[in-house]
């Protein structure tokens, strides 16, 4: 039982390239979530997906894309990054119905250049 | 309305002493209140929780007092150790809506 896993861990892009951030859950979770993590700001919910079949916006949906690709995977699309994209990024998943404890992955650290 | 405010932004506090983190909220909905655990290179993880019909809750050296007329709630690290050391983040969401709103994180240093 993996928990939730996320590739790649590291990745440098230069502005204006594109590229998905892989969450993967083996919980049977519903609810799956992106967060972006910076300095001093906490988590902000990027892009969230209630079960599979649907995705729904959070506080920073901007320059971002997802794709619910199944019950066990959610993916992370940045079309052109930016240096604002500079972060480290969090997938997470939740068992609907409770007790609402999000499993969170080991993050992906992203800079763009 | 939909803010989770938490404090201190950092905190140092010597091995064996008692760590404290407040939070605050507006949103008198929430109804689950739970603080996260995140060590450096890792995700949160979940350390405890609380429903607002309780006003303390006690897992080990860790204990949330709970206010709801000041809509306030915090957390008491009892003890602290220097494997207490982290960033913690409290947390506040309704049943009904699985977001939850994450308050900014207080990094805490335990010094031996």
């Amino acid at each position: 039982n993996a928990g939730v896993t996320q590739t790649p861990k590291f990745q440098v892009l230069k502005t204006g390239q594109s590229m998905t951030l892989q969450c993967a859950q083996d919980m049977n979770h519903n609810s799956m979530y992106w967060y972006r993590q910076d300095p001093g700001m906490g988590l902000r919910l990027i892009y969230y997906s209630a079960s599979e079949g649907t995705t729904d916006k959070g506080e920073v949906p901007n320059g971002y894309n997802v794709s619910r690709l199944n019950k066990r995977e959610f993916s992370l699309r940045l079309e052109s990054a930016a240096p604002s994209q500079t972060s480290v990024y969090f997938c997470a998943s939740i068992e609907t119905g409770g007790p609402y404890e999000q499993y969170f992955g080991p993050g992906t650290r992203l800079t763009v250049t | 309305q939909q803010q989770v405010k938490q404090s201190p932004q950092s905190l140092i506090v010597q091995k064996g002493g008692i760590s404290i983190i407040n939070c605050a909220y507006e949103n008198t909905a929430f109804d689950y209140f739970p603080w996260y655990q995140q060590f450096p290179g890792k995700g949160p993880a979940l350390l405890i929780a609380i429903r607002p019909d309780v006003s303390e809750k006690k897992e080990g050296r860790f204990t949330i007092s709970f206010n709801k007329s000041a809509k306030q709630f915090s957390l008491h690290i009892m003890d602290s150790q220097p494997g207490d050391s982290a960033t913690y983040f409290c947390a506040a969401n309704m049943d009904s809506n699985y977001q939850l709103i994450w308050g900014a994180g207080t990094k805490l240093i335990i010094k031996p």
